[in-house]
């Protein structure tokens, strides 16, 4: 069973505009979560984490927003850039006992237009 | 800073072969994860291992796949009998403590 979703498969959005990625999750025993970011034929790379002792967690043009009353999280880039254009995976775990294990969702693909 | 290395990068080979999928870690990382990437389940973890040892295995599709990590810098996942519905991109990543896992470029494995 799934229990981190993200459930738009692709976004598109202009170049200079704001991207919202969604993630909703069932497992309220998540404590820590996490986006990578994805080019073709390379592996995923961390971008950005949030603890659930936080509601927001800002890197330069990322920021990733935690509502644990309603099990969802937003990744948002602004300003968006053609270099943004990639899959996105959600992944939650729980720090306490998952040795580092992380759920991840199916993904995002954004593709970023001029 | 050599990141995780996977190999081989592709791998086409007829249905029934035994295919051997390599990784090895960035050193001093003491986790180190096998996932699948397929359109249809997306990421899926198929085990991780903790100091070489085997802590959870329950992704593992099937009895046909096995994996091994005989020392802190190499580890194996095995298909033996492979059939086409193992077709997928198989990714090694690996983590000291924290979860900022660190992923390889995978392999890309096509069963005809």
């Amino acid at each position: 069973d799934q229990q981190v979703k993200q459930n738009s498969p692709s976004l598109s959005v202009q170049e200079g505009r704001i991207s919202i990625l969604n993630c909703d999750y069932t497992n309220s025993m998540f404590d820590y979560f996490l986006w990578y970011k994805k080019y073709p034929a390379e592996g995923p790379t961390f971008l950005i984490s949030i603890s659930s002792i936080k509601d927001k967690n800002e890197d330069g043009r990322f920021t990733v927003f935690l509502n644990k009353s309603a099990k969802h999280l937003s990744l948002h880039i602004v300003p968006s850039q053609p270099g943004d254009s990639a899959v996105y995976f959600c992944a939650a775990t729980r720090l306490s006992d998952s040795w580092g294990k992380l759920q991840f969702g199916a993904g995002t693909q954004v593709v970023v237009t001029p | 800073d050599a990141g995780v290395i996977q190999s081989p990068r592709h791998e086409v080979t007829e249905m029934g072969q035994e295919v051997t999928l390599r990784c090895k870690p960035i050193s001093g990382h003491n986790s180190l994860f096998w996932y699948r990437q397929t359109m249809m389940r997306g990421l899926e973890l198929l085990i991780y291992f903790n100091n070489n040892v085997p802590i959870d295995d329950s992704g593992m599709p099937e009895d046909r796949f096995s994996a091994k990590m005989p020392n802190a810098s190499f580890s194996t996942l095995k298909i033996q009998p492979s059939e086409p519905r193992d077709s997928a991109v198989y990714f090694c990543a690996s983590s000291l403590l924290d979860t900022s896992q660190h992923f390889g470029d995978g392999t890309r494995l096509s069963i005809l």
